[in-house]
């Protein structure tokens, strides 16, 4: 079963706009954690940002945001006004226990390619 | 500084051939690890290294054989590859092996086989 569910393939917006990409996970851990990564053309994943799963509260940086919702597994990312440079393929991703150990093990979502229009 | 470095950028190589990917950190990381990916797709784990030692394997063919010879430094060996095997191979380095630190990933190996 996928662990992490980015259920947008692709989204196409024009500059300025409001973008929001969709993360819904599925763990049975109390304890996890989730990422969002950036993949430019160029290849390098970038990392965004780390939750950990008690601490629900938003966080903004810049024009990223995201919102943390337990109650509905969900880690979504909004990018306020959206630039060119912006365009990237997104991962969410999902780190837990590893049966039972400490171990880290990232599971990613398909990615969502965002394309940003001049 | 959060820099994962990776050579060779671009490799073709045969099926005949034996190569090496490198990959090193100096942020001071003990957990280190290896992804394939193809195009498309995310991330696919290969092999996770911990203060040095092979701590995960994923079932990987033995024609991909890693070695972890210091704490910065990762390599890969290639040896008898298939075509299907040309992907994008990834470097990432974290504080530890804990499930809780992210992970930082170098620019990558465009690895093509023919």
């Amino acid at each position: 079963a996928q662990k992490v569910t980015q259920a947008q393939t692709e989204i196409s917006v024009v500059e300025k706009e409001d973008v929001t990409l969709d993360c819904v996970y599925e763990t049975r851990d109390t304890t996890y954690y989730l990422f969002w990564y950036k993949q430019p053309p160029s290849g390098e994943l970038v990392f965004l940002i780390r939750r950990n799963s008690f601490d629900e509260q938003n966080e903004i940086s810049g024009r990223y945001s995201w919102n943390f919702q337990k109650s509905t597994s969900s880690f979504n990312f909004t990018i306020t006004a959206s630039q060119v440079v912006d365009s990237a393929v997104y991962f969410c991703a999902l780190s837990e226990p590893d049966r039972g150990s400490t171990l880290g093990r990232l599971y990613f979502g398909r990615g969502t390619q965002l394309t940003v229009w001049p | 500084d959060t820099e994962v470095t990776q050579t060779p950028k671009h490799l073709v190589m045969g099926m005949t051939n034996k190569k090496s990917l490198k990959c090193e950190q100096h942020m001071g990381h003990r957990a280190m690890y290896w992804y394939k990916q193809k195009a498309k797709k995310p991330p696919e784990l290969m092999f996770v290294y911990s203060y040095e030692k092979l701590s995960i394997n994923e079932s990987v063919p033995s024609r991909f054989s890693p070695e972890c010879p210091n704490s910065s430094l990762l390599n890969l060996h290639l040896h008898a590859l298939q075509p299907e095997d040309s992907a994008l191979y990834l470097c990432a380095s974290s504080q530890g092996e804990l499930y809780s630190y992210e992970q930082y990933f170098g620019p990558g190996t465009r690895l093509t086989v023919t």
